[in-house]
């Protein structure tokens, strides 16, 4: 694999489930990110994690909660969610400090809530 | 706060002919700027970064950009569009160590 890797590309959950998002980069950076993109609407920095500690929360809801064991995996774990959070979730990666600061992305998993 | 803007939500252009997308930035210092590209249903791509030195950049997919200055702007530019580019294109630009500001995109379609 290269590059940024998310799993599952495409989710459809009901409001009571619980379900989670991976991101997988490849590249050694040591900063990743997790966005919502939602049509019509700007792109949202949800969370940021630079060498696993969390820096930015941007008033998400506690339905949406990050974790990130190592500066390689990202997870997003999902919980009675909304319809209106139903979007493309798109993760990516940086070197901080050091680089120049470009982003890359996964794929993104599109989410469905019934 | 820093910023970048697009001026154009929505471009449509004759495949073969020029294409040319507007981003004005608003950052005090020389600003690292970036273009991405995102296909419908796909994760955004790096099509070209600047950040000093030569303030004509060459890209990916045969895109290139121009940093001016005196403009506060930094457009992407394409001499001659293909099918496939058809898609949705951000500016970016940095706005501390791990946080970049992203534009609100404009959406390129292409007609035969």
């Amino acid at each position: 694999e290269t590059g940024v890797t998310q799993t599952p590309r495409h989710l459809v959950m009901g409001m009571t489930n619980k379900k989670s998002l991976k991101c997988e980069q490849h590249l050694g950076h040591n900063a990743m990110y997790w966005y919502k993109q939602s049509a019509k609407k700007p792109l949202e920095l949800m969370f940021v994690y630079s060498l696993e500690e969390r820096v930015e929360n941007n008033s998400v809801p506690s339905r949406f909660s990050p974790e990130c064991p190592n500066s390689s995996h990202l997870f997003l774990h999902l919980h009675t969610l909304q319809p209106e959070d139903s979007a493309l979730y798109l993760c990516a990666s940086s070197q901080r400090a050091g680089g120049t600061y470009e982003q890359y992305f996964g794929p993104g998993t599109r989410l469905t809530v019934t | 706060a820093q910023s970048v803007t697009q001026p154009d939500i929505h471009i449509t252009v004759s495949e073969g002919a020029s294409l040319e997308l507007r981003c004005n930035y608003s950052y005090g210092a020389t600003p690292y700027l970036f273009w991405y590209v995102q296909s419908p249903g796909q994760g955004l791509q790096l099509l070209l970064k600047y950040f000093s030195g030569d303030t004509l950049v060459q890209g990916i997919k045969g895109f290139e950009a121009e940093f001016k200055r005196s403009q506060s702007s930094f457009n992407l530019r394409k001499p001659s569009v293909h099918w496939s580019d058809a898609a949705e294109y951000f500016c970016a630009g940095r706005e501390n160590d791990y946080k970049l500001s992203f534009g609100a995109g404009t959406t390129v379609t292409v007609r035969a």
